[in-house]
């Protein structure tokens, strides 16, 4: 069975500067996407950015971007030029085709002004 | 606007009742799915729905049932043999082509306690 981890419980990051959030996940498939989703206070889940496996290059949406390892079976997320709506817990998802989303635990990312 | 609405944001459980947990989405998506999120846990998956009046069993079933007449709606009861139901709901919908690129969108989650 897959699962994702992020070791992780909790960072901490100044605004406006860089944070890396970790994630790992075990799977024997070859073709599979990964996904960073945020929950805010609000508790409304929203994707962040999403990454294919077969697709070496990394993904980048604005200020988030990931760094994908396949070999090493590592997805994490890099936040640049911290906000304070950034704060929020951080989900690392895994999904193969036809195949149910599989979480990680999450993140707690506080942002401090 | 195109979305996806639970209803109702708070929900309290008697002990042996049954609650139902509403999900409504105009996205036309065919599938839907009910999580469970409990602190310092991930999302696990209840039930979930490629078409109407089909379901499948996600991880945790066991005391929760669906039903899915209507493409727009998945709603999910709470039945008393759910011992341990305080938490929080989140529903999902994505298209359904068995891609693995597929994004799930969220509703705002019900949060379930029991009194």
């Amino acid at each position: 069975a897959q699962t994702v981890t992020q070791s992780q419980p909790e960072m901490s990051v100044q605004e406006a500067e860089t944070v890396t959030l970790s994630c790992t996940y075990d799977t024997s498939e070859s073709d599979y996407y990964l996904f960073w989703y945020k929950q805010p206070p609000s508790r409304q889940m929203i994707l962040v950015i999403r990454q294919e496996a077969y697709k070496q290059q990394n993904a980048t949406e604005n200020r988030f971007s990931v760094n994908f390892q396949k070999a090493a079976k590592s997805f994490s997320l890099k936040i640049s030029d911290s906000q304070l709506g950034d704060a929020a817990m951080y989900f690392c998802a895994y999904r193969r085709g036809g195949d149910k989303l599989v979480f990680g635990a999450g993140t707690i990312l506080r942002v401090k002004s | 606007d195109g979305g996806i609405t639970q209803s109702p944001k708070y929900l309290f459980r008697k002990e042996g009742q049954n609650v139902t947990l509403s999900c409504e989405q105009n996205l036309n998506h065919d599938a839907m799915y009910w999580y469970r999120q409990d602190p310092g846990q991930g999302l696990r998956l209840i039930y979930y729905s490629q078409i109407v009046n089909d379901f499948q069993k996600g991880d945790i079933a066991e005391g929760y049932s669906v039903s899915r007449e209507k493409k727009e709606s998945f709603p999910l009861t709470v039945t008393s043999a759910q011992k341990n139901p305080t938490a929080f709901y989140l529903c999902a919908s994505s298209i359904w082509t068995g891609l693995a690129k597929n994004i799930q969108y969220f509703g705002a989650g019900t949060r379930l306690s029991v009194l």
